[in-house]
């Protein structure tokens, strides 16, 4: 298993430009969430997903968009890239089993936004 | 205010030193996730907790629920478990998937 899987690991962006990050996962897990990480911040919850079809707003969500059309697959979209959205953002995904959840992370993806 | 408080913020410590950080949190829980994140790296999940302790090798996981408060024991610490260790609650009120996390505990150990 590959486990919990994003691309790129790094990316610069000039103010405006737009992306998708990527994230996929072998796991068959159904909740799936993206984070961003700050220097001197907890991760904070960008946007989530309980499953394909579905998805919420988490903490900050202003900015990105997300879609989960497979169960396998969360991309995170950034429409019109600003510099307060240089950051690194996190995968993550949730399995619940015996009353207790599972957490996976991804390697990261590193953006700098110019 | 912060909802997941760590203690302290940064930590020295010399090799073969035991190692204890700290982890409060003000909102009622389901379980609390220690995890690890080397300098540059991605985030490993090291323990999930709703009760008791738990043991891996040197590290230890204790939770207090009635306190709320949760802590991270290093025994015969090594160079190799410096990182950053974050405390992370899963919120009863909240989406059952999603974390609350303190901002981190940069460890490093000297040889």
């Amino acid at each position: 298993n590959a486990g919990v899987t994003q691309t790129p690991k790094f990316q610069v962006l000039k103010t405006g430009q737009s992306m998708t990050l990527q994230c996929a996962q072998d796991m068959n897990h159904e909740y799936m969430s993206w984070y961003r990480q700050d220097p001197g911040m907890g991760l904070r919850l960008i946007h989530y997903s309980v499953g394909a079809g579905i998805t919420d707003q988490g903490e900050v969500p202003n900015g990105y968009n997300v879609s989960r059309s497979t169960t396998e697959d969360f991309p995170l979209r950034l429409l019109s890239a600003a510099p307060s959205q240089t950051s690194v953002y996190f995968c993550a995904t949730t399995y619940y089993r015996e009353g207790l959840h599972e957490q996976y992370f991804g390697p990261g993806t590193r953006l700098t936004v110019t | 205010k912060n909802e997941v408080e760590q203690s302290p913020q940064n930590l020295t410590a010399q090799e073969g030193e035991f190692i204890t950080i700290n982890c409060s949190y003000s909102v009622g829980i389901s379980a609390l996730h220690w995890l690890q994140q080397h300098p540059g790296g991605g985030i490993v999940s090291l323990f999930m907790l709703s009760s008791g302790k738990k043991k891996h090798g040197r590290l230890i996981a204790t939770i207090n629920i009635q306190e709320k408060h949760s802590s991270l024991h290093i025994t015969a610490s090594h160079p190799r478990d410096s990182a950053v260790y974050i405390c992370a609650v899963r919120d009863y009120g909240g989406s059952q998937g999603n974390l609350i996390f303190g901002k981190g505990t940069k460890l490093s150990v000297k040889p």
